[in-house]
This record gives structure tokens, sequence and C-alpha cells, in this order.
């Protein structure tokens, strides 16, 4: 079947712009995870839905993230007035159920690879 | 808090020769650990995880990885390296409802 599907694949951005960015998890898959993926830093987690519900955003950097999911389905990350160093990749993921943590397979997308300039 | 250790960004191997990859876990409590491999220009695939059924544990394309709780590890292993393994590899253990990824290593193999 489908996997994890992320549009746009590339953005590039004027700093001060804002960026939406889509993901398409597996059909049936509950949980939906964003990571971002940067030279420096690493694999960082962004924030968790188990449904349409975020129980843990904890790992989003500033007030400029912020992500939605509706339907329980398709989810958005929305990064406002764009930073340089927001430039990174940002992978999506989702898992059968969020039930149990991480324990589960994690099916990971392609990535958006952002360059704000 | 719980954590992953990878040493070493870079790994060059040998066409024909072992694949090692060494990663170390902290947790005060039994970890579910996974290794990830991630080729250019894509997102990662799930190679193989631990979650308690057994110390070895088999993934796809010839890697296995052994669980250690001595020495608090998971390393990665594959008995001969091919030219397709290049890529990088990213060691995780379960932290809640997230995955905290090792910074990885970056696969070389060497013709």
């Amino acid at each position: 079947g489908a996997g994890v599907s992320q549009s746009p694949s590339n953005k590039v951005t004027e700093k001060g712009k804002d960026v939406e960015l889509r993901c398409d998890p597996i059909s049936g898959h509950t949980a939906l995870y964003w990571y971002r993926q940067s030279l420096g830093q690493g694999l960082e987690f962004l924030i968790y839905f188990q449904g349409n519900s975020a129980p843990d955003k904890s790992g989003l950097p500033s007030d400029r993230f912020s992500a939605e999911r509706t339907g329980g389905s398709v989810s958005t990350l929305t990064i406002q007035r764009t930073q340089q160093e927001d430039s990174a990749v940002y992978l999506c993921a989702s898992s059968f159920s969020g039930t149990g943590g991480s324990r589960g397979e994690q099916y990971f997308g392609p990535g958006t690879r952002l360059t704000v300039t | 808090a719980q954590s992953v250790t990878q040493l070493g960004s870079h790994v060059s191997v040998s066409e024909g020769a072992l694949v090692l990859l060494r990663c170390n876990y902290s947790s005060s409590v039994p970890p579910y650990l996974f290794w990830y491999v991630q080729y250019p220009n894509q997102g990662l695939q799930l190679l193989l995880k631990y979650t308690s059924a057994a110390t070895l544990v088999k993934g796809i394309n010839g890697f296995e990885a052994e669980f250690k709780k001595s020495e608090t590890s998971f390393h990665l292993t594959k008995p001969s390296a091919h030219m397709s393994d290049a890529a990088e590899y990213f060691c995780a253990v379960s932290v809640g409802n997230r995955l905290a990824f090792g910074k990885g290593n970056q696969v070389v193999v060497i013709p």
C-alpha cells in the first residue's frame, strides 16, 4: 500500500515568510509524528498526534511553529515568520497506534527540505 | 532521560568486510531500541527493532543487532558489506511517545 507522503518535497522561502508543510500518513495509522533533521542538531522530535489531538508538542522550538491534524489523517506543520535557522528537512512519520508509545514501528515519509534565504 | 549514543560519525568499510556500527543506550527501564537506515534524499527505513522478545534481532538486508544489557549496547552488524549499504544509519530509543535518535553513522563502502 501507499506509504507516508509529504509535500512539497522542497521549499525555498524568504526569511519572514510563512510556510506550510503537509503530511499524509498511512491509512489507518492513528499516530503521527513530526521530526526535524538538521546538520547541527541531528534528528529532533517536534510533535506527536494521536488522532486529531496533540498530547505531546514539547519539541516545537518556538511559538512560530504549530501543527494540526484533521480527520485523523492529514497533518500540516506551519512555520510563521521563518528564520534561517529553520532550514532543515522536516520528516513526518506514522504508526498504527501510539498506545505503548514508540514500541511500534514508525514509518517515515521522504521529508520536506526547507531552505530559508 | 533515555538516550542513545553513536560514536564515529563516518564509517568506512571495504566491500565484503564486516559492518559494525555501535550504539549504547542509557535507560532506567527496559528500553525499546531501533535501527533505521536513510538513503540519500529519502526518509528513514526501519532495519530492525528490539522489544525484549529476543536479544539477537534479525532485520532486513542481512543486518542484525544484539541487545546486551550488561554492556548497555545494541550494536548493528552485517557480515559482508555491499555497495548498496552506503547510507546513514541511526540508532533510536523509544521515549514515551517519541523516538530519540543518535547522531547517526554515515557508512561509506569502498570497492
